[in-house]
This record gives C-alpha cells, sequence and structure tokens, in this order.
C-alpha cells in the first residue's frame, strides 16, 4: 500500500456542487498538507495541519475547507465547486519540513 | 520573503547527453532546499536535500546538486540521462521559522529524446 493514499484518483463535478477528496496516511506524521497544482504555477498550499486540533490555511484557502479526522485522515472540501478549481489536488505528508515530504499520487479534478 | 526561480520551463536532451536544471532561490537565512521529480500521473518524489556542510549533495536515480550561496543557486545535474528520467523537476526552499513554509518553483518539464 501507499504511504500516503488520495481518493478518488479522478473525478469529474458540476458547478455549484459539493465534493470532497480524502487523503490517508501510514507514515505516523503529524503534519499533513493540501496543495494545488495548475501548469506553469506550480503548487501552491490550500491547508496545512500540525496535529489533529491544528488547522491553519494556506496561500488560496478561499473556497476550501478541511477536515483532520485522525492523526493519518485529512480530507479536503469544495463547499461549492468552480470551474477554476479545475487542477491537479496533491495531499502531502512530513514530520516536519525540513526533512521533506512525502505525496500521494494526486487528484485530478475538473469542474465542469 | 522566500521564493524558488526555475529558468527553464522546458528543456530536452538526448538520451546518454549530461543535464542540468537551474534553481535560484532567494532567502535571508541558510536555506534548506529540496528537489522533486514528478513523474506523468505521479505525485512528486524526494530527489535530494540540502542542510548544511558539503555543498554538492548526492540523491537517488544519479542525481546531484550543488549548493551555491554566492550565486543562490541549487542546481540539479545528472552525468547521462536515461528515457525514463523524463519528468517534471521542482525546486524548493524551505524557512526555517516554526512553520517551515515550503515554497516551490514552477518546475522544469525535462523531454529525453533517443
Amino acid at each position: 500500500d501507499a504511504d500516503v493514499t488520495q481518493t478518488p484518483r479522478n473525478r469529474i463535478t458540476k458547478t455549484g456542487k459539493r465534493i470532497m477528496l480524502e487523503c490517508s496516511q501510514t507514515k505516523g506524521h503529524d503534519r499533513m498538507y493540501w496543495y494545488r497544482q495548475d501548469p506553469g504555477l506550480g503548487l501552491r498550499l490550500i491547508y496545512y495541519s500540525f496535529d489533529v486540533k491544528d488547522i491553519n490555511k494556506g496561500e488560496i484557502s478561499d473556497g476550501y475547507s478541511v477536515s483532520r479526522q485522525a492523526q493519518a485522515k485529512f480530507s479536503l472540501s469544495l463547499e461549492s465547486a468552480i470551474p477554476n478549481q479545475t487542477a491537479l489536488y496533491f495531499c502531502a505528508t512530513s514530520d516536519e519540513g525540513r526533512r521533506g515530504y512525502t505525496f500521494g499520487s494526486g487528484t485530478r479534478l475538473t469542474v465542469v | 520573503a522566500q521564493s524558488v526561480t526555475q529558468p527553464d520551463i522546458h528543456i530536452t536532451v538526448s538520451e546518454g547527453a549530461s543535464l542540468e536544471l537551474r534553481c535560484n532561490y532567494s532567502y535571508g537565512a541558510t536555506p534548506y532546499l529540496f528537489w522533486y521529480v514528478q513523474s506523468p500521473g505521479q505525485g512528486l518524489q524526494l530527489l535530494l536535500k540540502y542542510f548544511s556542510g558539503d555543498t554538492l549533495v548526492q540523491g537517488i536515480k544519479g542525481f546531484e546538486a550543488e549548493f551555491k550561496r554566492s550565486q543562490s543557486s541549487f542546481n540539479l545535474r545528472k552525468p547521462s540521462v536515461h528515457w525514463s528520467d523524463a519528468a517534471e523537476y521542482f525546486c524548493a526552499v524551505v524557512g526555517s521559522g516554526g512553520y517551515q513554509k515550503v515554497t516551490f518553483g514552477t518546475g522544469t518539464k525535462l523531454q529525453v529524446i533517443p
């Protein structure tokens, strides 16, 4: 099994729908992150969490929310999806940022 | 504010040729620097990292990178490229504050031709 598992791998949804992307990890890391990748823009941080009770906004949190259900689980929600949220979404974990991240394989989300 | 610049959006090299991918960073103190590789349809995988000490660091898959403080650079190199190295490569800098903010470059896409 992968260290960081994201579901679904691909999703097409309609404008205005609520959608949840899920992430689970077996690394035992406390820190979890959600990033968005767009061509030419690299990775941008949406939300991060250092433990179950610690949730923080990243650079581009508007239109997104998260839930840290357990140390191993971190979900990203789009309350009302819009087309410019079409992107590749990555979950990542670390024990501390300076050791580097372990990434999931990504969720490709298309909002039509 | 910390930043990372990868000036080459796309690079094409022949299989067996040498490779150098450029990365320039901006950070007020000694940075923690990383290179990640993203193969098609995959997440990012850590290639190598620099914290301190020897400025030439070795990574996985035969890659190395050299930290040059005077040039604010952390270029990635490989002596002989294989077709399987075709991927997108991201440089990243990590701050030393409590949050240890990570800033990624915009990536360099490597194409390998026979």
